[in-house]
């Protein structure tokens, strides 16, 4: 069976940073691009980051670029994206997608909120 | 990064046929082609079409994709009640290198 478990969400303060990770079982996570897509309260969805297949080719959204990082560790099928400067429009319920076929495979999401 | 564009919002009758539609540009729907999500309420997005208008394992022959030059559609069929949902479209954008979603539609089944 194919999974995505998201963790590390929480409530930090602007300017912060947090960590989330994305386990994954199932598949080998170096055989299909990963993505985060983040979904802000009662909004719609806004993708963050892609990391390739090779794992050296990153793309993010402008709204991230600079502040967040994708990463991954195939020995830990886990993927990660680290978070600075956190900003209150930042909120979201954040996925990580698997793309299989376009974003076949999710997972289902850590909230972070950006408030002080 | 402008996003693909979706109305808003779709209203239909049980058992009948909703269209949905999503317009980016030459360098994403036009170029790539566009994929559908589903999501309910309270749950994650489900992929219901990728590439070349292609339908996933388990998704309903009710669900059909097609595309006409940056302007890319979602047809369902025979409306039914667990259809009501929210829409997305994305594609892959070939200048800036992201991916772009739409705004979304929500599809009403009266």
């Amino acid at each position: 069976q194919v999974h995505l478990v998201e963790s590390g969400g929480a409530v930090v303060q602007p300017g912060g940073s947090l960590r989330l990770s994305c386990e994954v079982s199932g598949f080998t996570l170096s055989d299909f691009p990963m993505h985060w897509v983040r979904q802000a309260p009662g909004k719609g969805l806004e993708w963050v980051t892609v990391i390739l297949r090779n794992g050296n080719i990153k793309h993010y959204a402008d709204s991230v670029k600079g502040r967040f990082t994708i990463s991954r560790d195939t020995s830990k099928n886990t993927l990660s994206l680290e978070m600075t400067s956190l900003r209150p429009d930042d909120t979201a319920l954040y996925y990580c997608a698997r793309e299989g076929n376009a974003f076949d495979i999710w997972g289902q999401g850590t909230m972070v909120t950006v408030s002080s | 990064q402008a996003g693909l564009t979706q109305p808003p919002s779709v209203s239909k009758d049980l058992r009948q046929t909703a269209t949905l539609t999503c317009t980016g540009n030459g360098h994403n729907v036009g170029n790539e082609g566009a994929v559908w999500l589903q999501q309910h309420q309270g749950h994650p997005p489900k992929l219901l079409s990728f590439r070349n208008n292609n339908r996933p394992a388990g998704i309903s022959e009710r669900f059909s994709a097609s595309r006409s030059g940056d302007t890319a559609s979602l047809t369902i069929t025979g409306l039914q009640p667990e259809d009501e949902a929210d829409y997305y479209c994305s594609a892959w954008d070939s200048s800036l290198n992201v991916w772009v979603f739409g705004g979304g539609t929500k599809l009403t089944v009266l």
